[in-house]
């Protein structure tokens, strides 16, 4: 298996655009996470979706922020308007619930997004 | 609530020598400890993780990692260091059952020629 695929990598955007941020989770694994990591927060977690349904957004700072998991295979966050104190890195994770324990989250790349 | 502490925001060692990463935990019941390191530019890595059994967990890399549950700790260690070791390390807690892991603040390593 090719690992989670995030696209794109990097994102440079104007304040007040939409950015969208894609996610392709390891095969078989039934659960997804959004992360945002900066330096001032370390690694925070916004949402997360257990087949294809949001459990628990929290975490999502904003209604600016959305996500969605329309498949097992493929998840968007969305922030709409964008603002520079959205710069962060925005990785994907996902994992299989086991038997009676939950195994490890397997994480993407990132996005480092740049909000000017 | 469930949290992780990592209090040690840098450490800086020297290549060979030893290291003690710690990461502290709050849980009401056994939890499910993991170990990420996460290299500049990269995603997070998995070195370890602890779910029952033995105390004392074999990672990648030549990391190991011990669980007492007394002092609600489960400190990272590797005996000696080598320059590809600098990385950012990050505990992680998941409840029993539940699959929502919280990452601790992390710990920058540096190591020193």
């Amino acid at each position: 298996d090719a690992g989670v695929i995030q696209s794109p990598r990097h994102e440079v955007t104007e304040m007040g655009q939409e950015v969208t941020l894609r996610c392709k989770p390891i095969s078989g694994h039934d659960y997804l996470f959004w992360y945002r990591q900066t330096m001032m927060r370390g690694l925070e977690l916004l949402i997360y979706f257990n087949n294809n349904v949001p459990i628990d957004d929290s975490g999502m700072p904003e209604d600016r922020f959305s996500a969605k998991m329309p498949n097992a295979s493929f998840s968007t966050l969305k922030i709409q308007p964008s603002e520079p104190r959205d710069s962060a890195v925005y990785f994907c994770a996902s994992s299989r619930q086991g038997a009676d324990i939950p195994t490890e989250a397997f994480f993407g790349q990132g996005t480092r997004l740049t909000v000017v | 609530a469930q949290s992780v502490t990592q209090p040690d925001i840098h450490i800086t060692v020297s290549e060979g020598a030893s290291l003690e990463l710690r990461c502290n935990y709050s849980y009401g019941a056994t939890p499910y400890l993991f170990w990420y390191v996460q290299s500049p530019g990269q995603g997070l890595q998995l070195l370890l993780k602890y779910f029952s059994g033995d105390t004392l967990v074999q990672g990648i890399k030549g990391f190991e990692a011990e669980f007492k549950r007394s002092q609600s700790s489960f400190n990272l260690r590797k005996p000696s260091v080598h320059w590809s070791d600098a990385a950012e390390y990050f505990c992680a807690v998941a409840p029993y059952n539940f699959n929502k892991f919280y990452f601790g603040s992390g710990t920058k390593l540096n190591v020193k020629p």
